[in-house]
């Protein structure tokens, strides 16, 4: 089955510069990365996705990046304020007969400091 | 996004009782959901899929008969964790896809605390 690593763990930026986790994965199907935010004691919160027909995704000051060949997929935040601060996760999925099931990363806990 | 609500959001009960968790896509019709469960600084772990009309598809290792699963419209799911003990105090958190947005986006709720005593 899929497998997919996050990293880093955690990650401490200065507000207002970039921060950006990287993930890989196993399956070569997978074709549908999304990336979610959960803030404490809240569901997680689709921000970005790409699917596997495209390299590069950017809405507003984040973006996803997808190589398909190496296997890993990279959320980019630019100009990061503090309500940036949150755990992200990445996954991936392939299409089988149906959209089965989101294989999660283990998650990146991002602290931007003021 | 489609909207997932779920309810309650937090819940302490005691040892050997149950507890009902609800999920409802607010705007749209699910024909499946998902459940998963979150430790502390963990991931999400699926726990089992629920089909509107038909049983609920468990993953590996979950025992079906401590975590009943009930999807009996469209726009409802429950989740009811029979005979509470202490080592499932978790967060449960259910999701769905709204084919509108695309056939492969997955929305979740807010997530419910259980706490048992």
């Amino acid at each position: 089955g899929e497998n997919v690593e996050q990293h880093p763990s955690t990650l401490s930026v200065q507000e207002g510069d970039s921060a950006v986790i990287k993930c890989t994965y196993s399956d070569s199907a997978s074709n549908y990365f999304p990336w979610y935010k959960q803030e404490l004691g809240k569901g997680p919160q689709l921000i970005i996705d790409i699917r596997s027909n495209v390299g590069e995704k950017k809405d507003q000051r984040i973006a996803v990046t997808l190589n398909k060949t190496a296997k890993h997929f990279s959320l980019h935040i630019t100009e990061t304020q503090p309500e940036d601060s949150a755990v992200y996760f990445c996954a991936a999925v392939a299409r089988t007969d149906s959209w089965g099931k989101l294989q999660f990363g283990a998650g990146t806990q991002v602290v931007v400091t003021p | 996004g489609a909207v997932v609500s779920q309810h309650p959001s937090w819940v302490i009960c005691k040892s050997g009782t149950s507890v009902k968790i609800e999920c409802r896509s607010l705007d749209f019709q699910a024909t499946t959901m998902f459940w998963y469960r979150q430790f502390p600084k963990q991931s999400l772990m699926l726990m089992a899929t629920s089909n509107e009309g038909s049983k609920a598809t468990y993953e590996q290792g979950v025992e079906k008969d401590k975590f009943l699963i009930n999807h009996a419209s469209l726009t409802l799911s429950t989740l009811t964790v029979t005979s509470a003990h202490p080592e499932d105090s978790s967060f449960y958190i259910c999701s769905a896809r709204d084919r509108r947005q695309g056939p492969e986006k997955l929305f979740f709720g807010s997530g419910t605390q259980l706490s048992v005593l």
